[in-house]
């Protein structure tokens, strides 16, 4: 397995405008979570989905911020409208199981302008 | 509420030197799982290890070995012959489980630097 696929790995856009981050988990796995990492506050949990049911998305930071799992193949994080404190690296990584280690995508550097 | 603290935020080594990263947790929860990340320069974040709260006993794995002591709620990892491609940020982690809701809770990292 190629492992978990994010993309765009760079992405830099404009104050206001829409922004969305894309991740294929490792086939098979259940969990699939979304994270951000920043200077200031370090790894947060964004939002995870089980079997594709958003699960717990009390780390989303606001309304602007969405994410879905249409499929157990795909999941989305929508920003909009972006705002430069947005930009950060956002991670996405799934798992196999309950608590069982969590692999990580490369990462989406995001810079809003 | 959990909480993963890594105290040592920088640690610099020549290389060759043992080094021991600490990490300190609180949970209430009596099954846990822990683990430590690798974040290289290169930004992805890699799996180290994962250990249970019901296995308390120490694991090696080549150069690196962690010890886990439920007494004192550490979860240590040591590098022994520390080497350059070892310099990366170190992440301790917590899940545990509550009413079905899964948290995985990071430290804020130890960024370790191997000098050559």
């Amino acid at each position: 397995d190629a492992g978990v696929i994010q993309s765009p790995r760079h992405e830099v856009t404009e104050m206001g405008q829409e922004v969305t981050l894309r991740c294929k988990p490792i086939s098979g796995h259940d969990y699939l979570f979304w994270y951000r990492q920043t200077m200031m506050r370090g790894l947060e949990l964004l939002i995870y989905f089980n079997n594709n049911v958003p699960i717990d998305d009390s780390g989303m930071p606001e309304d602007r911020f969405s994410a879905k799992m249409p499929n157990a193949s795909f999941s989305t994080l929508k920003i909009q409208p972006s705002e430069p404190r947005d930009s950060a690296v956002y991670f996405c990584a799934s798992s196999l199981r309950s608590q069982t280690e969590a692999f990580f995508g490369q990462g989406t550097r995001l810079t809003v302008v | 509420a959990q909480k993963v603290t890594q105290a040592q935020t920088e640690i610099s080594v020549v290389e060759k030197e043992d080094v021991t990263l600490d990490c300190v947790y609180e949970t209430r929860d009596t099954t846990y799982y822990l683990f430590w990340y690798k974040q290289p320069p290169s930004g992805e974040l890699v799996f180290l290890i994962r250990r249970n709260s019901f296995d308390e006993q120490n694991e090696i794995s080549g150069r690196y070995s962690w010890n886990f002591q439920k007494s004192t709620s550490s979860f240590n990892f040591t590098i022994t012959a520390s080497q350059v491609v070892d310099s990366a940020v170190y992440f301790c982690a917590l899940s545990e489980r509550n009413f079905g809701n899964e948290k995985l809770t990071f430290g804020t990292g130890t960024r370790l630097t191997i000098i050559p």
